[in-house]
């Protein structure tokens, strides 16, 4: 079955970039996503990428996918300690459902 | 205005009690989930229902039930309540079909303890 697979932590410091992975397994998803959860709150769309696209640019955000290798990155400039958070990753199955990764959290050290 | 509205933010309860949650939204979409985050972070969809019908019906004990009195609602009632029945649970609403990215608003979730 589909399958979707991230890291559960990232630490990085305040002002450098994150960047986070992303591997999943159905090759016909249409499109992927990027969910941010902050502490105690839901989840929020942060962006997703259409399967036909390279990459994709919003602001401090940049998303690169390589489909031939089923990976999906979250790149974070300069990140803020309002960044910290869990990032889920999740595709679309032949269903139009969302299949979620478990989520990495974003750690920010001073 | 909020757009996925979840009523109760916090429920404790004892085992063997029922309990509902209620899910509320204005958005006008077609769609609607019921989605149960474990301790793990782990989210995994239950129910999905487009149009006040059921079409997606996960691995789930039949002690969950959702109700979907109309397309802005659609709650999630729950029978016999066992302490794995604790989590967050999440509302979404979508609007069906491609065009928007089946892009998904959840609601701000629901944490529910069975003591």
């Amino acid at each position: 079955g589909e399958d979707v697979e991230q890291s559960l932590f990232l630490s990085v410091r305040e002002g450098d970039s994150s960047v986070i992975n992303c591997t999943y397994t159905d090759s016909s998803s249409t499109y992927l996503y990027w969910y941010k959860q902050e502490p105690g709150a839901g989840l929020q769309l942060l962006t997703y990428i259409f399967s036909n696209m390279d990459m994709k640019q919003d602001q401090r955000l940049t998303v690169l996918l390589n489909k031939k290798d089923k990976h999906l990155s979250l790149r974070i400039a300069d990140t803020q300690t309002g960044d910290s958070a869990i990032y889920f990753c999740a595709e679309t199955d032949s269903n139009y459902q969302l299949i979620w990764g478990a989520g990495t959290k974003l750690i920010i050290k001073p | 205005d909020t757009a996925v509205s979840q009523t109760p933010k916090y429920l404790v309860t004892q085992m063997g009690n029922d309990k509902s949650i209620k899910c509320e939204q204005n958005l006008g979409h077609d769609t609607m989930y019921w989605y149960k985050q474990d301790s793990k972070k782990f989210l995994k969809i239950m129910f999905s229902y487009n149009n006040k019908e059921l079409i997606i019906n996960e691995t789930v004990p039949n002690r969950f039930s959702p109700k979907s009195p109309d397309k802005a609602h659609l709650n999630l009632h729950i029978n016999s309540l066992e302490l794995g029945d604790s989590a967050v649970y999440f509302c979404a609403s979508s609007q069906s079909g491609l065009a928007k990215g089946n892009e998904q608003f959840f609601g701000p979730g629901t944490r529910l303890t069975v003591l």
